[in-house]
């Protein structure tokens, strides 16, 4: 029972511009939400995360926005850069000391 | 500061086999949760284990255990290897006493059985 999907499994962007990467939850009891990068071979880093309180978080070029209502969460990179290329994880936690992930958006920044 | 250290790196085994792999968190982080990846999936929470105790574990058959020393370094073992269990297992620390705040990953272990 997947309860975080990631729909998109890839997305292009030009460098410079927008990357936009959604995640959707079915789960009502996750309260804190996180996104991780990972490159081949290497573990996930983690970005940036929001609690259920808020609606936005900012954190250099990242922000991630919270709709609880949707049950909606997206990561907005600005700008994009090559080095920005790699798997995108979104992950959601309900305080029961696990990480629930999503299948992954992988995202290549073309120069 | 050192980051989550998993060893080993890479691992070949036959099925029926069994295998240990073991994480050392970053220091001061005393919970310690393991994950699976395999192709095409994201990552399936295995167990996490805090001051030496199993708070919580995942749809796994009992052929996966783990456990955690009083240093917080964890080892997850599994037995009778099947060619399904081929994966890259991760491990991940955080400060985390109650629910989750972020966990820092180690650079995982690749498991291949053949």
């Amino acid at each position: 029972d997947q309860q975080v999907k990631q729909n998109s499994p890839s997305l292009s962007v030009q460098e410079g511009r927008i990357s936009i990467l959604n995640c959707d939850y079915t789960n009502s009891m996750f309260d804190y939400f996180l996104w991780y990068k990972k490159y081949p071979a290497e573990g996930p880093t983690f970005l940036i995360s929001i609690s259920s309180i808020k609606d936005k978080n900012e954190d250099g070029r990242f922000t991630v926005f919270l709709n609880k209502s949707a049950k909606h969460l997206s990561l907005h990179i600005v700008p994009s850069q090559p080095g920005d290329s790699a798997v995108y994880f979104c992950a959601a936690s309900a305080g029961d000391y696990k990480l629930s992930f999503g299948a992954g958006t992988t995202v290549t920044v073309r120069a | 500061k050192a980051g989550v250290t998993q060893t080993p790196r890479y691992l070949i085994k036959t099925r029926g086999q069994q295998v240990t792999l073991s994480c050392s968190p970053i220091s001061g982080h005393r919970s310690v949760s393991w994950y699976q990846q395999t192709p095409g999936q994201g990552l399936q929470f295995l167990f996490e284990y805090f001051s030496e105790t199993q708070r919580n574990k995942g749809n796994f058959p009992g052929r996966f255990s783990g456990r955690q020393f009083s240093n917080s370094r964890s080892e997850m073992n599994v037995s009778t290897l099947e060619l399904g269990d081929s994966a890259l297992y991760l491990c991940a620390s955080s400060l985390a006493s109650g629910g989750v705040t972020e966990a820092f990953f180690g650079q995982g272990t690749r498991l291949t059985v053949v």
